[in-house]
């Protein structure tokens, strides 16, 4: 067990909806990263957050945002949701912003139907 | 351009063999730092190893170690004795800069162990 909790694991919905995803981080951790795990792009860094602050952007469509909370949690929030953002998305964290190691979530399947 | 160079999109390895995993990098930037993960079957990314910029030695962990040659900008893994436990797609990763910030990921190899 990472320490890192992801909710929910699986997530079945319709073209076009919305949905949020849930992060709580390792006890101190003070980073959240998520990420897009799909065939045919592999692992595709989506955003960081440090103690509440947006620190790095990587391929994030418009249509999903994220943002993390006083109690360091992160929610991402994809919508319009299309075919292709069937994916796995996974939260990992990290005590700071120094040379250390991401733990990661157990991931939360999406799929869009 | 890829930060992170996978070239091997699958491997095999006989039981109780050693196996070397391949990754090279990226970067302009002293201060980096370089990860692997392992993927099983399950889905959950497992942190194996870890190697600084400025660590001397290779780092080790168990049977997993990283040959880290620097000046050819290659960090592979090598695995020591496998088992079919092993049997996983591994990444390799890289944080750079000294407030580095987001984790950039290679596409992976898919080790499978034979018994």
């Amino acid at each position: 067990d990472s320490g890192v909790t992801q909710t929910p694991k699986h997530l079945i919905t319709a073209t076009g909806q919305r949905v949020t995803l849930r992060c709580s981080p390792r006890s101190g951790d003070l980073s959240v990263y998520w990420y897009q795990q799909s065939l045919d792009q592999g692992l595709q860094f989506l955003i960081q957050y440090y103690n509440g602050e947006e620190r790095a952007k990587g391929n994030i469509l418009e249509r999903f945002s994220a943002q993390q909370f006083p109690d360091l949690h992160s929610e991402l929030n994809l919508s319009s949701l299309e075919l292709g953002d069937s994916a796995l998305y996974f939260c990992a964290s990290s005590v700071g912003v120094e040379n250390t190691e991401a733990f990661f979530g157990q991931g939360t399947r999406l799929t869009v139907v | 351009a890829q930060k992170i160079t996978q070239t091997q999109p699958g491997m095999f390895v006989q039981e109780k063999e050693a196996v070397t995993l391949d990754c090279t990098y990226d970067t302009s930037d002293q201060s980096y730092g370089l990860f692997w993960y392992k993927q099983p079957s399950s889905g959950e990314m497992i942190f194996l190893i870890y190697q600084g910029s400025y660590d001397e030695q290779n780092a080790t962990e168990g049977r997993y170690s990283l040959n880290f040659q620097k000046a050819r900008k290659s960090a592979n893994l090598v695995i020591s004795a496998s088992q079919l436990g092993d049997s996983a797609m591994y990444f390799c990763a890289m944080r750079e800069g000294v407030n580095n910030n987001d984790m950039r990921f290679g596409a992976g190899t898919r080790l499978t162990v034979k018994p």
